[in-house]
């Protein structure tokens, strides 16, 4: 069993649809990310929050909407996504990182399977 | 910058036979190395880590792994494959930012009965 627990597991919407993706950890990590990994392929970074603020956005477009309500929750809010966006969302989270060492291992939900019609 | 090659795509062993996925990796500062497994359907497990503490990692499941900076390899084995084990393989590289994970393209391993 995860300790990053990722709702739904799956997720069929149509193209003009808005869906959430909902993330928890309860690992009092303050460091949490979502990641895209299309099949074959590696997981590739959509969104950082650091203190439950939005520290990196991967150039992502703005049909996916992150937000982090508190420290155990992460939401990626979805509208009007393309076909291409059918992928497996994975959220992650981790201690932050204080000595800039990148030491501190990632751990990582299910994922949530999304496909879009 | 820092970044990984695996360098095979796909790995086929018997089991009961040795397991060797190789990863090679580059870095300007001391790295952070890391080697996930992903089952089908299912999130990335961390299987082992190596922080600039004992070269020679050992993680779960019977995997370790040795960090040789000459080389600049961390290559993942396990003495002897179990059916369980087939699963993409990835490994990961970090340096100074956290937020910065670099992915090898991963490695499939096949365990024939």
């Amino acid at each position: 069993d995860t300790e990053v627990t990722q709702t739904p597991k799956h997720l069929v919407m149509g193209m003009t649809n808005k869906k959430s993706l909902k993330c928890e950890q309860h690992m009092g990590h303050r460091a949490m990310y979502w990641y895209k990994q299309k099949a074959k392929k590696p997981p590739e970074l959509m969104f950082v929050y650091s203190y439950e603020k939005l520290s990196i956005n991967e150039s992502v477009p703005s049909r996916f909407s992150p937000e982090c309500p508190n420290s155990s929750l992460l939401n990626l809010h979805l509208h009007a996504l393309q076909p291409e966006d059918s992928a497996l969302y994975l959220c992650a989270s981790s201690q932050v990182d204080m000595g800039f060492r990148g030491n501190q291992p990632q751990h990582f939900g299910d994922g949530t399977r999304l496909s879009i019609l | 910058a820092q970044s990984v090659t695996q360098l095979d795509s796909h790995v086929s062993v018997s089991e009961g036979t040795p397991v060797l996925l190789r990863c090679n990796y580059s870095s300007s500062y001391s790295p952070s190395l890391f080697w996930y497994v992903q089952h089908p359907n299912k999130g990335l497990q961390l299987l082992l880590k190596y922080t600039s503490a004992a070269t020679l990692v050992k993680g779960i499941n019977g995997f370790e792994a040795e960090f040789k900076k000459s080389e600049t390899s961390f290559h993942l084995t396990k003495p002897s494959a179990h059916m369980s084990d087939a699963a993409e393989y990835f490994c990961v590289v970090t340096a100074y930012n956290n937020n910065d994970m670099r992915f090898g393209a991963g490695t499939r391993l096949t365990v024939k009965p």
